[in-house]
C-alpha cells in the first residue's frame, strides 16, 4: 500500500525557517517524480515544487522561488521541503504527492502557520 | 503561472449530470494532454478522479468523465450522488511548472 506521511509543520515567526519531510513507503520511491502542494486556510490547491526521481530536475512556483528548496533522499525514501524567509501568506497545509498518472497518492498534510 | 479558471460553484440534483469547466491557455491546458481532476471533501486530502484529460484511475466510477477542447477542459459527473458534494480542482502540466484551478464547489441539491 502506498503511503505518504508528512511531518515538520508548526508555528514559525515571519522570516523564520522550517523543514518539512515526507516519508514514502509501498512503492519504488526513486522511480517517481514528487511534488509539494499547499492549501491556505479556506483556499484552493497551489502547486509549490517538484523534483524528478533521481533529483536531476527541480522546479518551483514563482511565489516560493529563492526561498524554498526541495530535495530527496532516495536511500531513506524521504522527500523534503526546506522553507526559509517565511511569510504570513505561506501559512497553509502542505501536502506531498507523487506523479503516477496525475497526482495519484497524497499524504494527509502538515500545517505550517507563519505568525508572530 | 496564473491559476486555471474554474466556476466557483455548480449544483445538481441526485441522478442528474453536471459539467464543470477549467480554462487555461496554450501554455498549459491547450499545450499538453496532462489535465487532471481532484475531488476534495472538507478536511480531507484531494483524491485523483481523472488524469491525462480523460483517463480514470482504478476504483473511480465511470460516472466521472473528462474531456478537453482547445484551452478548456471539462469534468462531467453523471448520476449525481450525495457523496459527490465536494470541491473539485483541475490541474495542468505546463512544462516547467504545474498549475491548479481555483476550485469548483459542487452542491448536490
Amino acid at each position: 500500500e502506498v503511503q505518504l506521511v508528512e511531518s515538520g509543520g508548526g508555528l514559525v515567526q515571519p522570516g523564520g525557517s522550517l523543514r518539512l519531510s515526507c516519508a514514502a513507503s509501498g512503492f519504488t520511491f526513486s522511480s517517481h517524480r514528487m511534488h509539494w502542494v499547499r492549501q491556505g486556510p479556506g483556499k484552493g490547491l497551489v502547486w509549490v515544487s517538484r523534483i524528478e526521481g533521481d533529483g536531476s530536475d527541480i522546479s518551483y512556483a514563482d511565489s516560493v522561488k529563492g526561498r524554498f528548496t526541495i530535495s530527496r533522499d532516495n536511500a531513506k525514501n524521504t522527500l523534503y521541503l526546506q522553507m526559509s524567509s517565511l511569510r504570513a501568506e505561506d501559512t497553509a497545509v502542505y501536502y506531498c504527492t507523487r506523479t503516477g498518472g496525475g497526482f495519484d497518492h497524497w499524504g494527509q498534510g502538515t500545517l505550517v502557520t507563519v505568525s508572530s | 503561472q496564473s491559476a486555471l479558471t474554474q466556476p466557483r460553484s455548480v449544483s445538481g440534483s441526485p441522478g442528474q449530470s453536471v459539467t464543470m469547466s477549467c480554462t487555461g491557455t496554450s501554455r498549459d491546458v491547450g499545450g499538453y494532454n496532462y489535465v487532471s481532476w481532484y475531488r476534495q471533501h472538507p478536511g480531507k486530502a484531494p483524491k485523483l478522479m481523472i488524469y491525462d484529460v480523460s483517463k480514470r484511475p482504478s476504483g473511480v466510477p465511470d460516472r466521472f468523465s473528462g474531456s478537453k477542447a482547445g484551452n478548456t477542459a471539462s469534468l462531467t459527473i453523471s448520476g449525481l450522488q450525495a457523496e459527490d458534494e465536494a470541491d473539485y480542482y483541475c490541474c495542468s502540466y505546463a512544462g516547467t511548472y504545474t498549475v491548479f484551478g481555483g476550485g469548483t464547489k459542487l452542491t448536490v441539491l
